[in-house]
């Protein structure tokens, strides 16, 4: 009865690549997010979507483009990865109108 | 700028005794505060939160405390227990509605010791 999923856990890849980290909730929130953990340890947000309409994009490269193919699903993919791309990516929702927001338990990624 | 502020990193605390962690905020439109619990190679678990119409928050062992004049919250845990041993973050938003976002603190590591 997972509530909100991430996959890969982990994922190993060489600088340049392409890659996607798939999210999923069956909470049936309107609301979905991404965000990054750097290696400080600071959660900074990067997308919102809410119904599959993007609400918030927070100045990330435009080599990060979300994709929610529905409102239980927020995909991220990643171009021309960089070392500096290297964090554990945290998958988010929420129900409409309320702030408590529910995490996925991250992706690892890590670039060579 | 980081408008979320948790200053200790770490705290430390017997078994039984009283956990205080703390929180500080520089944004004046922040109205809903949040608590988290990380465990290692998990993601953040949400553990309370406060409206800024409130000043006290209490579930069960956990209480929120807000003092809005000084842009300061805190987390009580009473008694403390080795399973709360994790990193705590404070959050907070501005504005509810269709996807606020979160701002976190940098977190504070809680050892509950024997």
């Amino acid at each position: 009865d997972t509530a909100v999923s991430q996959t890969p856990k982990y994922l190993v890849t060489q600088m340049g690549n392409d890659k996607s980290i798939k999210c999923e909730q069956n909470l049936g929130h309107d609301t979905m997010y991404w965000y990054k953990q750097d290696s400080k340890k600071f959660l900074k947000i990067m997308f919102s979507y809410n119904n599959k309409e993007l609400i918030i994009n927070e100045t990330v490269p435009n080599r990060f483009s979300p994709k929610s193919p529905d409102k239980a699903h927020l995909n991220l993919h990643i171009n021309s990865l960089e070392l500096g791309d290297s964090a554990v990516y945290f998958c988010a929702s929420s129900p409409l109108g309320t702030d408590t927001q529910y995490f996925g338990p991250g992706t690892r990624l890590t670039v060579l | 700028d980081q408008q979320v502020k948790q200053n200790s990193p770490s705290l430390s605390v017997q078994e039984g005794r009283i956990s205080i962690l703390n929180c500080d905020y520089t944004n004046s439109m922040f109205d809903y505060f949040l608590w988290y619990k990380k465990y290692p190679a998990e993601g953040p678990t949400f553990l309370i939160s406060i409206s800024s119409i409130k000043d006290k928050n209490e579930d069960g062992r956990f209480t929120v405390f807000l003092n809005k004049s000084a842009k300061h919250l805190s987390l009580h845990i009473v008694p403390s227990q080795p399973g709360d041993s994790a990193v705590y973050f404070c959050a907070a938003s501005a504005g509810s509605g269709t996807a606020s976002k979160l701002t976190f603190g940098t977190g504070t590591r809680l050892q509950v010791t024997l």
